[in-house]
């Protein structure tokens, strides 16, 4: 089993749509959790930090369910822009953060 | 703010034939990493840094050697390049190990091997 899994998608929602994507994980010892954007040929960015507590960044809500090992990227008001691939990294104790393959999301007009 | 800069953006090698890529950051990051990125594979780490004059190997070290001879700096070798080394090539760094420490990435090297 991948320490990290994404559905890979691709989401396909209209605009102002609102999106959720999980991603589970295996080895509990990781304390912390990021979500990535890559855009099509482009390198990976940072979008946020997940926090136990839940954290929002304007339309972006994460949240980290270690209970039930997932964490979650919800999207509001979708935009064209938000196209992009969301990528769930974990990191831990080591220098190595794990990256999920991605989930596409395809926001359309 | 360069941020971090690879080089070449593209290149196209033939089997057994030897390149170096080369990763610089101008943000004093200590850490610095390679990976590799293939479809329905996600980024997998080929080598990475905790500082100058050390390297480490990551999930996927085979066929690569990696040199950290000043700090700002990270190189990747292909000594004989496969056509499994067909990848896109991301370095990335980050300021250290504290988990909440971002990685800030270069804009990759599409390499192909024939």
């Amino acid at each position: 089993r991948k320490e990290v899994e994404q559905d890979p998608g691709p989401f396909n929602v209209p605009e102002g749509a609102t999106v959720a994507f999980n991603c589970t994980y295996s080895n509990s010892a990781s304390q912390s959790f990021f979500w990535y954007r890559q855009d099509c040929r482009k390198e990976p960015k940072l979008l946020m930090s997940v926090y136990s507590s839940g954290n929002e960044d304007g339309r972006f809500t994460a949240q980290l369910n270690r209970a039930s090992q997932y964490i979650s990227l919800l999207i509001r008001d979708s935009k064209l822009s938000d196209s992009a691939t969301y990528l769930c990294v974990k990191g831990g104790a080591t220098n190595k953060l794990i990256f999920g393959t991605g989930t596409l999301l395809a926001v359309q007009p | 703010n360069a941020g971090v800069t690879q080089t070449p953006k593209f290149r196209v090698l033939k089997t057994g034939q030897s390149m170096t890529l080369l990763c610089a950051q101008d943000m004093n990051h200590e850490y610095m990493y390679w990976y590799r990125q293939d479809p329905g594979m996600g980024l997998r780490l080929i080598h990475y840094s905790v500082g100058e004059g050390t390297t480490a190997k990551g999930e996927v070290p085979d066929g690569y050697n990696v040199s950290r001879l000043k700090k700002q700096n990270f190189l990747l070798g292909l000594e004989s390049a496969a056509p499994s080394q067909t990848s896109v090539y991301f370095c990335a760094s980050r300021f250290d190990r504290v988990d909440n420490s971002p990685l800030h990435f270069g804009n990759g090297t599409r390499l192909t091997v024939t």
